[in-house]
């Protein structure tokens, strides 16, 4: 079955440690996005990216970093820059860019990311 | 900015009944609506979208769109306790391409 894998599902980063959360998708799409999401705070985007090797800054993207080696992968690293890590994060895909408005985003299950 | 505001909640019915959600969004050139429904500590799932101004139905939800006053709404007839979650509206529109994300609609079904 296709779809969108992010691992691990619970992620545990100590004060001042960088941590890379995995996400894979093989339904074969060409965008994928990477979003937080805080109690009350909805969906923010951090990044996304619409064809390997290219990636944008999205709304939250300090103290982030991404890489699009592969189209079908899109990790996203947690620098020690980024104050306030704590949130569950999400991954995304859409068959392209400008067709997210026509078909939607898949999610991956998600990694709960927490600062100890 | 674009925004997407939803009333958070939590919105509570009793099972059986018609749950009704409410999506307002302000980008007059936004042109498809989705809904998702995320349980707690889950990831969100798609479960409507919808394009035209209109009613559309699928099973027991029912998605309506009003373009002119800038209102999608979510139906769910016959509301059961496993539709307890919180629905997420987003709409097509953001700078990037992206979609926007409503803070989602907390809803509790009783049995």
């Amino acid at each position: 079955d296709g779809g969108i894998t992010q691992s691990p599902k619970y992620l545990f980063r100590k004060e001042g440690q960088n941590v890379t959360l995995s996400c894979e998708q093989n339904l074969n799409h060409d965008a994928m996005y990477w979003y937080r999401q805080d109690p009350g705070q909805g969906l923010r985007l951090i990044y996304y990216s619409q064809i390997v090797n290219d990636f944008q800054k999205g709304d939250i993207a300090e103290g982030y970093s991404v890489s699009r080696e592969k189209k079908e992968s899109f990790p996203l690293t947690v620098t020690s820059a980024q104050k306030n890590p704590t949130a569950f994060y999400l991954c995304a895909s859409s068959i392209a860019l400008t067709l997210a408005g026509a078909y939607g985003y898949t999610f991956g299950s998600g990694t709960r990311l927490t600062v100890v | 900015q674009k925004e997407v505001e939803q009333n958070s909640g939590p919105l509570s019915v009793p099972e059986g009944a018609i749950a009704s959600l409410n999506c307002t969004y302000s980008d007059r050139g936004s042109q498809s609506f989705f809904w998702y429904r995320q349980y707690s500590g889950k990831s969100p799932e798609l479960i409507m979208f919808i394009y035209s101004n209109g009613d559309k139905e699928d099973g027991r939800f029912t998605a309506q769109l009003n373009k002119a006053s800038q209102y999608v709404s979510l139906l769910i007839r016959d509301s059961q306790p496993s539709d307890s979650a919180t629905y997420l509206c987003a709409v097509s529109g953001g700078s990037q391409g992206n979609l926007i994300f409503g803070k989602g609609t907390k809803l509790s079904v009783k049995p």
